[in-house]
């Protein structure tokens, strides 16, 4: 049984560019969590979907950022026209359900650089 | 909105030696996790936690609700436990975690 799987592991994008950031969860799972490490800061929540749904996006960027969770295929973080400050590390989690009372399954991360 | 708090923020043991890391938050929870992060970015979830203790080989994990305080614990420190050891909340109104800052330790030979 594969573990969520992130690609691309690293990711160097112009300012201006767009990034795409795929996430295929754990065989089974059906929720899908992003979150977002800023150079040497904590993880921060940024959105959490389940399948073809966003149940919270409170955490993302209004602007420039958006997230999907199709019928079929990976998770998908879009950001549009990047900016330096979007240079992070990028992980995806899943669960086999909702709540925090069940164990989130990290990927490896996206580390995206912006120059 | 839930505050979670760490401490100490970095530490240094000497191998073998017992470790304790500290996480405070400052409302209710539904469940409060505990993962580690190696040096290369990979963040493993390491315990689960909703009252009560829990152990997996030299770790234990323990919560006082009450206190809304819990304990990391590693007995017999090795160098390869080097890593960030972050607390993460879940309150029992959201679904998404709230993270500590994390706590770098190093064990050095």
């Amino acid at each position: 049984n594969a573990g969520v799987m992130q690609n691309p592991r690293h990711l160097v994008r112009r300012r201006g560019q767009e990034a795409r950031l795929r996430c295929s969860p754990m065989k089974g799972h059906s929720h899908v969590y992003w979150y977002r490490q800023l150079p040497e800061e904590g993880l921060k929540f940024m959105v959490y979907l389940q399948k073809e749904n966003i149940i919270d996006e409170s955490g993302m960027p209004k602007e420039r950022f958006s997230a999907e969770f199709p019928k079929e295929g990976p998770s998908i973080l879009r950001i549009q026209q990047v900016v330096r400050g979007d240079s992070a590390a990028y992980f995806c989690a899943s669960s086999p359900l909702a709540g925090g009372a069940y164990e989130q399954y990290f990927g490896p991360g996206t580390r995206l650089t912006v120059t | 909105k839930n505050e979670v708090e760490q401490s100490p923020q970095n530490l240094t043991a000497q191998e073998g030696e017992f470790i304790t890391i500290n996480c405070s938050y400052s409302v209710g929870i539904s469940a409060l996790h505990w993962l580690q992060q190696h040096p290369g970015g990979g963040i493993v979830s390491l315990f689960m936690l909703s009252s009560g203790k829990k152990k997996h080989g030299r770790l234990i994990a323990t919560i006082n609700i009450q206190e809304k305080h819990s304990s990391l614990h590693i007995t017999a420190s090795h160098p390869r436990d080097s890593a960030v050891y972050i607390c993460a909340v879940i309150d029992n109104y959201g679904q998404n975690f709230v993270f500590g800052p994390g706590t770098r330790l190093s064990v050095l030979p």
